[in-house]
């Protein structure tokens, strides 16, 4: 098992809330990323940095905003929440150099009322 | 998918048989890698095949690359119920990209 965790696992809210989602990882890895997923479908990059203070938008960025304060906390904020953004959200994180291997988290499923 | 394209979407097959998993990509590309997932659960890396690599073995697994036709293939062999899972190919260095999945469906 990867040292990447993400909480809530869970999460129902309604529209128009302001929502953070937490990602950590203990493998000291300088590489993060989110990712979000529609049940049975491809992932899509949302954020990802290259190491702390560092934030690079994906393909669907514009409604979420990430900072890298420290190396193992990436967090990714919704600032008003819409029932489009129900979805699973995957955190990731890889080494700077060598491998390209990603490492992910178990997911937060939110449902947007 | 913009992305890239796995083939078959979803594959259902016995205990012991085989399973191959085709992927296409788009862009020039340093590696591939495969990638499985339970239902509901975060992605595990699998293996990595580097654009110089044509052949890669890992245990079962089998994963062949062509860059000329941007096309890669994941073939589990004597596969098992354990198996079951979604396979995704992913590739880029920085923004990684990923195809959009095979549901592989072994059943006992």
């Amino acid at each position: 098992e990867a040292d990447i965790y993400q909480t809530p696992r869970y999460l129902v809210i309604g529209t128009g809330k302001k929502i953070t989602l937490e990602c950590s990882q203990t493998m000291g890895h300088d590489k993060m990323y989110w990712y979000q997923q529609d049940p049975g479908m491809e992932l899509h990059l949302i954020h990802y940095s290259y190491g702390v203070n560092s934030t690079e938008k994906g393909d669907l960025s514009s409604e979420s905003t990430v900072s890298r304060i420290r190396t193992e906390h990436f967090p990714l904020t919704l600032e008003s929440a819409r029932p489009s953004h129900t979805s699973q959200y995957l955190c990731a994180s890889s080494r700077n150099r060598g491998s390209y291997e990603q490492y992910f988290g178990p997911g937060t499923r939110l449902t947007v009322t | 998918s913009q992305q890239g394209e796995e083939d078959p979407q979803a594959l259902s097959i016995q205990e012991g048989e085989n399973a191959t998993m085709n992927c296409s990509y788009k862009t020039s590309i340093n590696n591939l890698q495969w990638y499985r997932q339970n239902s509901g659960r975060g992605l595990v890396h699998l293996i990595l095949i580097r654009s110089n690599e044509r052949e890669k073995h890992s245990g079962r697994l089998r994963v062949t690359l062509d860059t000329s036709k941007k096309s890669s293939s994941l073939l589990i062999t004597a596969s098992r119920a354990a198996d079951t899972a979604s396979y995704f190919c992913a590739w880029g260095y920085n923004d990684m990209r990923f195809g959009a999945g095979t549901r592989l469906t072994v059943k006992p």
